[in-house]
């Protein structure tokens, strides 16, 4: 069975200070990983995606398969960056289902 | 970009009675739509893919007979809750994938469903 798990409910850093949510995944198959963000009051969007080895305001995040690990990061937390994020899972190869973690709230005081 | 528009934000009803909320792809066609319900302080969990001109997938353990799907056309999916009951209050989400391969998914603003 798929599954996500955020084990951090929320975590509070001082501007400028590096962050990491951690994402860890359970699925016998290969996954395909995602980063959604969810600003207060705004509807749920898509941060990254593992395929994509991108940087997106200056988050980034690493598929380790061996840890089954994809941590979010990023090295200077700016006050912007306070939302909800969500880890998502879906298999490889068309699926469109995906399984969500159960969010990290992140708050970035000044 | 792509947008989802979900329709009402909130409803309230009281008891037995049904309820019907709608997602519309603006500037989209989308052939298969999500929904999505998340309890407070949990994870959004997969209800159903409606998929359009033809019968919803329903995830395991969701009542097809409670959650109604109709994915009339390809901009428009709704889900009804049928003879509502309070344990039913909760923020439904529906999502779409916009046309085009390797395209994200865009959620909609999500419905407070508030039983009384």
């Amino acid at each position: 069975a798929q599954r996500v798990t955020q084990p951090e409910k929320l975590l509070s850093v001082f501007k400028g200070a590096p962050v990491e949510l951690k994402c860890n995944y359970s699925y016998s198959g290969s996954p395909e990983l995602f980063w959604y963000v969810q600003y207060s009051r705004q509807r749920l969007q898509l941060l990254l995606r593992h395929i994509s080895r991108e940087s997106i305001k200056g988050f980034t995040a690493d598929l380790n398969k061996g840890e089954t690990s994809f941590h979010l990061k990023k090295p200077f937390a700016q006050e912007e960056d306070s939302a909800m994020y969500y880890c998502a899972l879906s298999s490889q190869g068309g699926s469109e289902k995906l399984v969500f973690g159960k969010g990290t709230k992140l708050t970035v005081n000044p | 970009g792509a947008v989802v528009s979900q329709h009402p934000s909130w409803v309230i009803c009281k008891s037995g009675t049904s309820v019907k909320i709608e997602c519309r792809s603006l500037d989209f066609q989308a052939t298969t739509m999500f929904w999505y319900r998340q309890f407070p302080k949990q994870s959004l969990m997969l209800m159903a893919t409606s998929n359009e001109g033809s019968k919803a997938t329903y995830e395991q353990g969701v009542e097809k007979d409670k959650f109604l799907i109709n994915h009339a056309s390809l901009t428009l999916s709704t889900l009804t809750v049928t003879s509502a009951h309070p344990e039913d209050s909760s923020f439904y989400i529906c999502s779409a994938r916009s046309p085009g391969g390797g395209s994200p998914l865009h959620f909609g603003n999500g419905t407070r469903l508030t039983v009384t």
